[in-house]
This record gives structure tokens, sequence and C-alpha cells, in this order.
């Protein structure tokens, strides 16, 4: 069975630029979630979606956004970037409980 | 919505004592605690979890306990090895199933 998938891998974009970033869940999980994840900060939540339809939502501004699609796979995008933006970002597919992370997409913000 | 804090920060330990984090949080409503474990470069990956039906469960070296009146669970770590060195995350489940994670126990193990 596969798992997590997320893409990129790697990002660099620059201050204002937007960013859309890719998160394909295991097969059958229907809930898909993002988590920001900083030094220091531990892994922050962002958003859940669940049959494409946001369940839940973090603190964070609405330059964060995100859907997801009729297959589960979700996309999460960032307008406006700022250098406090640079993070990994996680998204984790789960059916009921346990929560399975992707790779994570590293984004630099420069 | 629901708060977890999460104790220490970082914690050395010596290869074959035992380590132990603590979490609290703040939902009453919360009944699910899954500990996830991230090795360096990694991504985070369960370990254990308990559900707010029952005290205590035990996985090999490692167990959680969770003690609902106070509203704290732990995760004990025995016989430490070098291999047990990662973040380790604990999380509480609420309401409409959202997980709230604390911010992380960096935990290295000296040989």
């Amino acid at each position: 069975k596969a798992g997590v998938t997320q893409t990129p891998r790697y990002l660099i974009k620059t201050r204002g630029q937007q960013v859309t970033l890719s998160c394909s869940p295991i097969s059958g999980h229907r809930s898909v979630s993002w988590y920001q994840q900083t030094p220091g900060q531990g892994l922050q939540f962002l958003f859940e979606y669940f049959s494409e339809t946001q369940r839940n939502k973090g603190n964070f501004p609405g330059r964060f956004s995100g859907r997801q699609f009729s297959n589960s796979r979700s996309e999460m995008n960032v307008s406006t970037l700022e250098l406090g933006d640079s993070a990994l970002y996680l998204c984790a597919s789960s059916y009921r409980d346990e929560a399975f992370f992707g790779q994570g997409t590293r984004l630099t913000v420069v | 919505g629901e708060n977890v804090e999460q104790h220490p920060s970082t914690l050395s330990v010596q290869e074959g004592d035992s380590a132990v984090i603590k979490c609290t949080y703040s939902d009453s409503a919360s009944n699910y605690f899954p500990w996830y474990k991230q090795e360096l470069g990694k991504r985070p990956q369960l370990i254990i979890d308990i559900r707010s039906n029952v005290g205590e469960k035990k996985d090999q070296r490692i167990a959680v306990t969770l003690n609902k009146t106070a509203k704290h669970f732990s995760l004990h770590i025995t016989e430490t090895q070098p291999e047990d060195s990662a973040v380790y995350f604990c999380a509480g489940e609420g309401g409409y199933q959202k997980v709230t994670f604390g911010t992380g126990t960096k935990l290295q193990v000296i040989p």
C-alpha cells in the first residue's frame, strides 16, 4: 500500500510569491490534515479536510488556504509569501485515528 | 479549543536509563491521545496511543499512562537505547477529530 506522498519535496520561493503544495493520501483515507513544522514550534495545525470539506482550521492567516478533491488528494496554497513562512509542511492522512504523515515539503522563502 | 502542553522540551538520558515525557491537555472532551516519534530528517510515526477509557497501555519498552481527572498523560521509555533518540510529540484528539500536537521533546540517549 503506497504511503502519503507530498510534492514537491523542496521549494524555494521569493517573498510575495505564492506556492501550491500537493498531498496524495493513502488509498481509502478521506481525511487529510496539514501541519507547519518549524524548529521550536512543533507541529502547528493548519487545517483538515474530510470528503472535500474543511472540517477543522487552525490559527493561521487567510493567506493559507487549502482544498481537497474528490479523489481525496489535497492541495495547500500560501499567497503573498513571507520569510516567516519558511518551514517544513507536513500532510497526514487518516482513516480513523492514526495519522500517517508524508515526507513533507521543505519551503524556503528568500 | 484544545491546548496541549508538553514537557520537557529536551531530555538527555544515559543508555539503559528510563525517560519520561509529560503532557497536559485542556479539553475534557478529548478522548484519544497518540504519541509520535520523529527521527532526524524523517516523518513523524505513531508509536503508541491510548484512549480515555484506559489508564495505562504498554508495548515492550514503551508505555503511556493517562489521568483523565488531572488531564495529563505521560510517555515512559525504559531501558533506553541510542535508537530511541528522536523528537517525540504527544497529541490530543477532541471534538470533530481535531488533533492538537504538543511542541515536542527532543530525547537524546547517550551511549
